[in-house]
């Protein structure tokens, strides 16, 4: 049971340079989160799907786009990276089916730096 | 959309002491109320959660408080030790709709000097 997994753990970026940040769990969680990390501003959510064939917008979602491929895997991509998208992004998955609300689980994180 | 506010930003005690972390909360239609431990280079984890049908919650040395009537919920770690240094982090989650938001403070790094 690995729980949350993404890939990859660091990346660097050019300005302007596109990637795919990818998530996948085996907890059958409904719901599945991103966010990102910055120095004094915690957790910031990114994009959310609550179920399988559902995204919303979080927090911070501009620059950035998602797919929930299926119930497992929830990928964030940049289109055109910016220097402003340095940080540390986590993804995680809460709500088992027919689940009372749980915690979030997360992955172990991505260190992007866009030079 | 809900607001959670997490005070202090830093935190420092003496080892043995106690330490209390709280945290405010904006839409009183969450239900709750998690609090994560990070410790450097490694992904947040959970260490307690209080739900809005219950007042108070505690595990060995931690334990949680909310007052619904204030929107406020607290942490509380006692006898503290060096371990226990890390970021903590408060979170709430509104009830209904999709369920998707789970808002976070902060973040409070708390020191444990031995």
């Amino acid at each position: 049971n690995a729980g949350v997994t993404q890939t990859p753990k660091f990346q660097v970026l050019k300005t302007g340079q596109s990637m795919t940040l990818q998530c996948a769990q085996d907890m059958n969680h409904n719901s599945m989160y991103w966010y990102r990390q910055d120095p004094g501003m915690g957790l910031r959510l990114i994009y959310y799907s609550a179920s399988e064939g559902t995204t919303d917008k979080g927090e911070v979602p501009n620059g950035y786009n998602v797919s929930r491929l299926n119930k497992r895997e929830f990928s964030l991509r940049l289109e055109s990276a910016a220097p402003s998208q340095t940080s540390v992004y986590f993804c995680a998955s809460s709500r088992p089916s027919g689940g009372p609300v749980t915690e979030a689980f997360f992955g172990q994180g991505t260190r992007l730096t866009v030079v | 959309g809900e607001n959670v506010e997490q005070h202090p930003s830093t935190l420092s005690v003496q080892e043995g002491d106690s330490a209390v972390i709280k945290c405010t909360y904006s839409d009183s239609a969450s239900n709750y109320f998690p609090w994560y431990k990070q410790e450097l280079g490694k992904r947040p984890q959970l260490i307690i959660d209080i739900r809005s049908n219950v007042g108070e919650k505690k595990d060995q040395r931690i334990a949680v408080t909310l007052n619904k009537t204030a929107k406020h919920f607290s942490l509380h770690i006692t006898e503290t030790q060096p371990e226990d240094s890390a970021v903590y982090f408060c979170a709430a989650r509104v009830r209904g709709g999709s369920q998707g938001n789970l808002i976070f403070g902060k973040g409070t790094k708390l020191s444990v000097k031995p």
